[in-house]
């Protein structure tokens, strides 16, 4: 069965370091990935996306994130942590086989402190 | 530029009362959809769309229908509410399968219902 798994549920970073939110993923084909943010009381917002195109993927706001297949993980970066990336991250994978489907990991809180 | 709309905002429903939640979507998407999200789960899918007419169940159909009669339209009906549908549900539209390039999901703002 295809899924996603977040591996932390809060993650807690000082103001000016690197973040890193980690993702694994379970797919019997080859995958689209994604990184969606929400900020308090607010929508969801893409952040970026892997297609099976560069395996470097560069997001909105200075995330990245690097699609590893031997290591089945799509883990999300910045170098240095900002007050307003404070939010709920979550990650997506696309579904080939099932016509659209959209699978959502279960979310990581990100906390940023001054 | 409105994207993807939800209405109601907010609702409290009484348990067994029935209702319908509106997902309207202005950028000709062939795809939507309707989650909800609860704390610790992420956000699981109820039922979606690839098109006018069609609808598909997702991980958690039981207790809610759908309709796309029109294309811009996505309608997620609870025939008889209960506590365990209390939740914040989202709709969220695609022109195409989310693998493409030029392809995103938009969501909706959200809507929070209570049942008591």
């Amino acid at each position: 069965a295809q899924s996603v798994t977040q591996l932390d549920s809060h993650v807690s970073v000082s103001e000016g370091t690197p973040v890193l939110l980690r993702c694994n993923y379970s797919s019997s084909y080859s995958p689209s990935l994604f990184w969606y943010v929400q900020h308090p009381n607010k929508g969801l917002q893409l952040l970026l996306k892997y297609t099976s195109a560069a395996t470097l993927v560069k997001g909105i706001n200075g995330f990245e994130a690097e699609f590893k297949k031997s290591e089945t993980s799509f883990h999300l970066t910045k170098p240095s942590a900002h007050m307003s990336d404070a939010a709920e991250y979550f990650c997506v994978v696309y579904i080939y086989n099932q016509g659209g489907k959209l699978i959502f990991g279960q979310g990581t809180e990100l906390s940023v402190k001054p | 530029n409105a994207g993807v709309t939800q209405t109601p905002k907010f609702r409290v429903l009484k348990t067994g009362q029935s209702m319908t939640l509106l997902c309207a979507q202005d950028m000709n998407h062939e795809y939507m959809y309707w989650y909800r999200q609860d704390p610790g789960m992420g956000l699981r899918l109820i039922h979606y769309s690839v098109g006018e007419g069609t609808t598909a169940k997702g991980e958690v159909p039981d207790g809610y229908n759908v309709s796309r009669l029109k294309k811009q339209n996505f309608l997620l009906g609870l025939e008889s509410a209960a506590p365990s549908q209390t939740s914040v549900y989202f709709c969220a539209s695609s022109y195409q399968g989310p693998s493409f390039m030029n392809t995103e999901a938009f969501f909706g703002q959200g809507t929070r219902l209570t049942v008591v």
